[in-house]
């Protein structure tokens, strides 16, 4: 298992900022990746975080408006920019193996934009 | 990309009572997870399924890989109020991505 800590846990923003979101695991992992949930909804892969490189964005989501860090084995931030109120979302990081379907999820960062 | 097709989209029970939920795809999986999101948390792998056929059971949770790999369900055995919550079904689709379905929000009258 890892235990995963998300910064900041909700935040209420203005339309047209952007905010970055913290993930710090408690071990290294090779595989990071980024998830949102729109009220009421599923979770949506946005990308997988690499470590030493560019982030494997999925399809509908770009990297001038979800940049991605990933500076080591144990941490990763999201920024979700030039925000809008269809941004308000619960943001997830989480780790694991996707071959055996094993992720563990931090508790979410709520983002509620104005 | 893969619809996993979860129903039902909701449940209203009483404390006590079993629940049956179920996933189903148009495509052939080689695994199918079962997830628990509590209120204001990220979810949590209840159970992982590999083998069609395959019936594991988490206590009061079974779950089933169906025999044609194309769908799943998940039972959970007289509800207590802290089985309340969102059960998503899950699927790997690749080799590096977890798909899930719509979910199952579970709510338990005392």
């Amino acid at each position: 298992s890892a235990v995963i800590s998300q910064k900041p846990s909700r935040d209420i923003c203005q339309r047209g900022t952007s905010l970055t979101i913290q993930c710090q695991v408690d071990s290294q992992v090779t595989m990071m990746f980024w998830y949102r949930q729109q009220p009421g909804q599923s979770l949506t892969l946005i990308a997988t975080a690499n470590q030493g490189s560019e982030a494997t964005y999925e399809s509908g989501f770009v990297i001038d408006k979800f940049p991605i860090s990933r500076p080591n084995l144990t941490f990763s931030t999201l920024t979700v920019s030039n925000m809008s109120p269809e941004d308000s979302s619960i943001y997830l990081c989480s780790v694991g193996a996707t071959t055996t379907g094993e992720l563990f999820f931090g508790e979410g960062s709520r983002l509620t934009v104005l | 990309g893969q619809q996993l097709n979860q129903s039902p989209q909701s449940m209203f029970i009483q404390e006590g009572e079993d629940v049956s939920m179920n996933c189903t795809s148009s495509s052939i999986f080689n695994t199918w997870l079962w997830y628990k999101q509590d209120p204001g948390e990220g979810p949590v792998l209840l159970i992982a399924l590999y083998k069609a056929g395959e019936l594991t059971s988490n206590g009061r949770l079974t779950a089933q890989f169906g025999i044609t790999r194309k769908d799943s369900f998940l039972n959970i055995s007289a509800s207590i109020p802290s089985d309340v919550g969102i059960y998503f079904c899950a699927i790997i689709q690749g080799a590096q991505k977890l798909v899930f379905g719509q979910g199952t929000r579970l709510t338990i009258n005392p």
